[in-house]
């Protein structure tokens, strides 16, 4: 079963636009992280924020936490062509689990 | 370093045979994590394996079995394939601490005929 959801299934936006995703997930964790896949392919990890954070950023990226609402989101500024992926949230549980549970993911789509 | 590799690429089995994947792990890490994916459930985690010990497993049947071997390459079985078992099957190394990311091979498309 999957840990997260992510919110929306999918995004279209032009490029230069900012696009936002989030994620919900159901039990305590150590901390999350966001991947992204192009087209079936291997997934790439962007970010790690733990349990003790609030915000990270990385480059072109920004990451929130709220353990209080069990969410995060992720904010890419300034899309580009090249950010057209599916983009996945993975918890590791605070437990001595480890395993990352992967959300539905959302699919984001950069137009020219 | 060289990223994770994961051999064969493709695979087209046939209803009951078995196959075998192999991952060999970034240099100097010591778990590897595999996970499959499918259009209907996503990414689903089947078993990590640290310094040749398994640490974890999903909740997949017996059929899906795993290895790692001293050098932390790792192995994962299916037996008796089904076509449900028609997947991307990825697989992920990292240094074996909780608070450190994992790092993704390309995957191996197995297709069950």
């Amino acid at each position: 079963s999957q840990q997260g959801e992510e919110d929306p299934q999918a995004l279209s936006i032009q490029e230069g636009e900012n696009a936002t995703m989030n994620c919900s997930y159901k039990t305590s964790i150590n901390n999350l992280q966001w991947y992204r896949q192009n087209s079936g392919r291997g997934l790439v990890h962007l970010i790690l924020i733990r349990s003790n954070e609030r915000e990270k950023h990385s480059g072109r990226l920004r990451v929130t936490l709220d353990t209080s609402k069990k969410s995060s989101s992720l904010l890419i500024t300034a899309s580009r062509a090249a950010d057209t992926a599916s983009y996945f949230c993975a918890t590791v549980p605070r437990s001595n689990d480890y395993k990352l549970s992967f959300g539905a993911g959302t699919t984001v789509t950069v137009r020219a | 370093k060289a990223g994770v590799t994961q051999t064969p690429r493709y695979l087209i089995k046939t209803r009951g045979q078995q196959v075998t994947l192999s991952c060999s792990p970034i240099s100097g890490h010591r778990s590897v994590s595999w996970y499959q994916q499918t259009p209907g459930q996503g990414l689903q985690f089947l078993f990590e394996y640290f310094s040749e010990t398994q640490r974890n497993k999903g909740n997949f049947p017996g059929r899906f079995s795993g290895r790692q071997f001293s050098n932390s390459r790792s192995e994962m079985n299916v037996s008796t394939l089904e076509l449900g078992d028609s997947a991307l099957y990825l697989c992920a190394s990292s240094t074996g601490d909780r608070s450190y990311e994992q790092y993704f091979g390309p995957g191996t498309r197995l297709t069950v005929t």
